[in-house]
């Protein structure tokens, strides 16, 4: 069964940090790029970031640019996403993704709560 | 990277058919053949209903069909049914990145 699976999610402080991971499984993970995409609450889907098969292409939106980095173990099938310098207005649902020009295959999300 | 814009809802009866539209600019929309759209019902993840403007992906409902002209593109659900309720969300690729349309809530009297 093609399956994402998020974990890592959590109450931080602003100004804190937090790693996300997504464990992939069912098909080649190496094969495709991936995606984070965030839901903040009662608040409508926002792409995140996005990586190439090999890691050499990371693309950005400009709210956290410099602040997360997204990263990828095509050995561990897993997919990462460091936060920094976590801001309220970083809560939300975040969900990863792949990526084929279209998003066709989800996890379940994991929630990050930013507040103090 | 601004937002594509949808009506916020729409509502239609059992059996009717409704039509969401997603405007952007000649930038994401209208440049790109990239168009998806998303299902999601609350509390769940979002699901694939359309790629590439027009085509379903495995197991979709052939209900659901897309389409574009211009800088628009549109999503038709054909025989509403009850379970169709749900948010939804169209995407486009642009010149560096993805972008989400704002959502729209459709309410099945």
């Amino acid at each position: 069964e093609v399956q994402l699976v998020e974990s890592g999610g959590g109450l931080v402080q602003p100004g804190g940090s937090l790693r996300l991971s997504c464990a992939a499984s069912g098909f080649t993970f190496s094969s495709y790029w991936m995606s984070w995409v965030r839901q903040a609450p009662g608040k409508g889907l926002e792409w995140v970031a996005n990586i190439k098969q090999d890691g050499s292409e990371k693309y950005y939106v400009d709210s956290v640019k410099g602040r997360f980095t997204i990263s990828r173990d095509n050995a561990k099938n897993s997919l990462y996403l460091q936060m920094n310098s976590l801001r309220a207005e970083d809560t939300a649902v975040y969900y990863c993704a792949r990526d084929m020009d279209a998003f066709d295959i989800w996890g379940q999300g994991t929630m990050v709560t930013v507040s103090s | 990277q601004s937002a594509l814009t949808q009506p916020a809802s729409v509502s239609g009866s059992p059996g009717q058919s409704i039509t969401i539209s997603c405007t952007g600019t000649s930038s994401d929309v209208g440049g790109y053949n990239y168009v998806s759209w998303y299902q999601q019902h609350p509390g769940k993840a979002p699901k694939l209903m359309i790629y590439d403007v027009s085509n379903r992906p495995s197991g979709v409902p052939d209900r659901f069909s897309g389409s574009k002209s211009g800088n628009t593109a549109s999503l038709t659900i054909s025989g509403l049914q009850a379970e169709d309720e749900a948010d939804y969300y169209c995407s486009s690729y642009t010149s560096s990145s993805p972008v989400f349309g704002g959502g729209t809530k459709l309410t099945v009297l």
